[in-house]
């Protein structure tokens, strides 16, 4: 069964760039990562998805290592509105049917200016 | 906005009673998602259904129980409710399952007194 860790939180400037790295050791093989993004309030909101290597969208990068024992969200030049909580979920898959869904408790992003 | 309703927005009940929880996917997805959001256990996924049938299962209770109608919205019963069941409930939709993208609704409060 899949678990997931992440740092409770970190602090960053605006216009850094943020790393914040998800661990996942027992990760198999067809699972797959995905980021959320949480402000208060509000339902988590989809950021980037991946199996291995390298993802890059429009809002982030998500890098992936060959054991996939870990994932980083890249966060490029992050901005005042970027604070938030970001969650990195493991989807379990059987045979590609879909399993559990095991989220982090979450990385808490501040950006100050 | 993401196309996710849930009603109610808040709810105020005592132990012991039993609530109903609704959900109605964004148009044209068939898989929707409950999620529990409590501050001690971060986000867990509960269950998950795909057209009327449920397709995964998470840490559900056996108090909880879920349906998904025929016209796609999603119900989460919640019975025999204790304190600890307080919590905010989160209902996600998407287009199919496995790795698609969930989008979040607003969520519910549950307050249990």
């Amino acid at each position: 069964l899949a678990k997931t860790t992440q740092p409770i939180s970190m602090d960053s400037y605006e216009g850094q760039e943020v790393n914040i790295t998800c661990s996942h050791n027992n990760i198999a093989t067809n699972d797959y990562i995905t980021w959320y993004q949480q402000f208060p309030s509000q339902g988590p909101r989809f950021i980037i998805q991946g199996y291995k290597t390298k993802v890059t969208n429009e809002v982030a990068s998500l890098f992936i290592p060959a054991d996939r024992k870990s994932s980083t969200l890249s966060l490029p030049r992050v901005s005042l509105s970027d604070t938030a909580v970001y969650y990195c979920l493991v989807g379990e898959t059987y045979g590609g049917s879909q399993g559990n869904l095991i989220f982090g408790k979450g990385t808490k992003l501040s950006v100050k200016p | 906005d993401s196309g996710v309703t849930q009603t109610p927005k808040h709810l105020i009940t005592a132990t012991g009673q039993r609530v109903t929880l609704r959900c109605s996917p964004r148009s044209g997805d068939l898989s929707v998602y409950w999620y529990q959001q409590s501050l001690d256990q971060g986000l867990q996924f509960l269950i998950q259904y795909y057209n009327g049938e449920e397709r995964a299962k998470g840490n559900i209770l056996e108090r909880f129980s879920a349906q998904q109608f025929p016209d796609l919205h999603s119900e989460l019963n919640l019975s025999s409710l204790e304190l600890g069941d307080s919590a905010l409930y989160f209902c996600a939709s998407s287009v199919g399952t496995t790795t698609d993208t969930q989008y979040f609704g607003p969520g519910t409060r549950l307050t249990v007194l």
